[in-house]
């Protein structure tokens, strides 16, 4: 099993670009999850889904959408990207019965200048 | 309510020295904790984990203990290693809208000195 796979690893954006972060999870998992991650904040929700084609949003989720077609692949979509979403983005699943143990990805660094 | 307060935001152990890393919440509705351990370059992936009807647990050198009463648990390394280097997460699972949630607290960046 390749767990969960994000790509691309790094990239940088001038403002205003959009771009899709890809996720992708072979174990099967119902529950899915996209995570900003800032120095001194830890890992806010950005928006996660409960099944394919049920999303709903987090704590941080503008400027961002999901969509979830397939058990396997949960994309990240940033419309019109600013500075301010400068960071490392992580990708998780986990089973619906065991939410607290969540799979992340090695996680996606961007950033828009 | 639905944060979770983690200190200290950085800690130095010396090798050998116990390490511990000190987490708070305000809602009870909480129903799990885990810690996660995150390396440079990687994702967090989950180290060890309490239900809040049990105030410890513990799994070779890393131990939670839980405080209902206070609202606080803890991470203690014992016997910190070099490897243990790396920053760590509290976290708190609730339900929340019909839907379970994870929160993390805002992590601590271990460095075990030689």
């Amino acid at each position: 099993n390749a767990g969960v796979t994000q790509t691309p690893k790094f990239q940088v954006l001038k403002t205003g670009q959009s771009m899709t972060l890809q996720c992708a999870q072979d174990m099967n998992h119902e529950y899915m999850s996209w995570y900003r991650q800032d120095p001194g904040m830890g890992l806010r929700l950005i928006h996660y889904s409960v099944g394919a084609g049920i999303t709903d949003q987090g704590e941080v989720p503008n400027g961002y959408n999901v969509s979830r077609s397939t058990t396997e692949d949960f994309p990240l979509r940033l419309l019109s990207a600013a500075p301010s979403q400068t960071s490392v983005y992580f990708c998780a699943s986990s089973r619906r019965q065991g939410l607290y143990e969540q799979y992340f990805g090695p996680g996606t660094r961007l950033t828009v200048t | 309510q639905q944060q979770v307060k983690q200190s200290p935001q950085s800690l130095i152990v010396q090798k050998g020295g116990i390490s511990i890393i000190n987490c708070a919440y305000e809602n009870t509705a909480f129903d799990y904790f885990p810690w996660y351990q995150q390396f440079p370059g990687k994702g967090p992936a989950l180290l060890i984990a309490i239900r809040p009807d049990v105030s410890e647990k513990k799994e070779g050198r890393f131990t939670i203990s839980f405080n209902k009463s206070a609202k606080q648990f803890s991470l203690h390394i014992m016997d910190s290693q070099p490897g243990d280097s790396a920053t760590y997460f509290c976290a708190a699972s609730i339900r929340i809208q019909g839907a379970q949630k994870l929160v993390f607290g805002q992590g601590t960046r271990l460095t075990i000195n030689p």
